[in-house]
């Protein structure tokens, strides 16, 4: 069973730029979530997506979308970066969009905005 | 609406004594419960989750943590530290509904003296 990968490792962007974080979901799962954990902080809910679909919200800006494709993998879109976006992107699957179902973590993405 | 309050943000124990990390939720519903932990640049880990059945929880590695309505708390405890047990610990908090609405606590950091 493969985990959940998350490409790239690493990021560097300018301020204003725009970027995209890619997250292959664990075998058999049809949600996915993404995160952003500040330094020193816990993840904070960006969205989830289920079966292609945004299907929740946490407190962020429009400029933060996402895509899901048929295979369940999903990508996380970053528009006119802003110092603070600096983070660890966090991606995590699951099979359902039950509270009860826990979720499986990607490595995440550290993304530095100077 | 929901939320987590981990009491410390750090702990610090010997090798072989008990650990205790502290976590008290809010939440209008019947929620789940998660203790995941994340070590160095390591994805999120479950250790264990509460969903409504038995109140005391056993997770992986020895952990296992009490569900407790009245006092709205979730402790995690382990008998006996192991210096592997360093990392940060999440607690999470999940409300029934739509879609998985996850909220994470601010984290507590667990350091292991040996």
């Amino acid at each position: 069973e493969t985990g959940v990968t998350q490409s790239p490792t690493h990021l560097i962007k300018t301020r204003g730029q725009q970027v995209t974080l890619r997250c292959s979901s664990q075998s058999g799962h049809n949600t996915v979530s993404w995160y952003q954990q500040a330094l020193g902080q816990g993840p904070q809910f960006i969205f989830q997506y289920y079966r292609e679909e945004e299907n929740g919200r946490g407190n962020f800006p429009p400029r933060f979308s996402g895509l899901q494709f048929p295979n369940y993998s999903s990508e996380l879109n970053v528009n006119a970066l802003e110092l603070d976006d600096s983070a660890l992107y966090l991606c995590a699957s699951s099979s359902g969009t039950l509270s009860s179902y826990e979720q499986y973590f990607g490595p995440g993405t550290r993304l530095t905005v100077t | 609406a929901q939320s987590v309050t981990q009491l410390d943000s750090h702990v610090s124990v010997s090798e072989g004594t008990p650990v205790l990390l502290r976590c008290n939720y809010s939440s209008s519903y019947s929620p789940s419960l998660f203790w995941y932990v994340q070590h160095p640049n390591k994805g999120l880990q479950l250790l264990l989750k509460y969903t409504s059945a038995a109140t005391l929880v056993k997770g992986i590695n020895g952990f296992e943590a009490e569900f407790k309505k009245s006092e709205t708390s979730f402790h995690l405890t382990k008998p006996s530290a192991h210096m592997s047990d360093a990392a940060e610990y999440f607690c999470v908090v999940s409300d029934p509904g739509g879609y998985q609405k996850v909220t994470f606590g601010t984290g507590t950091k667990l350091q292991v003296i040996p």
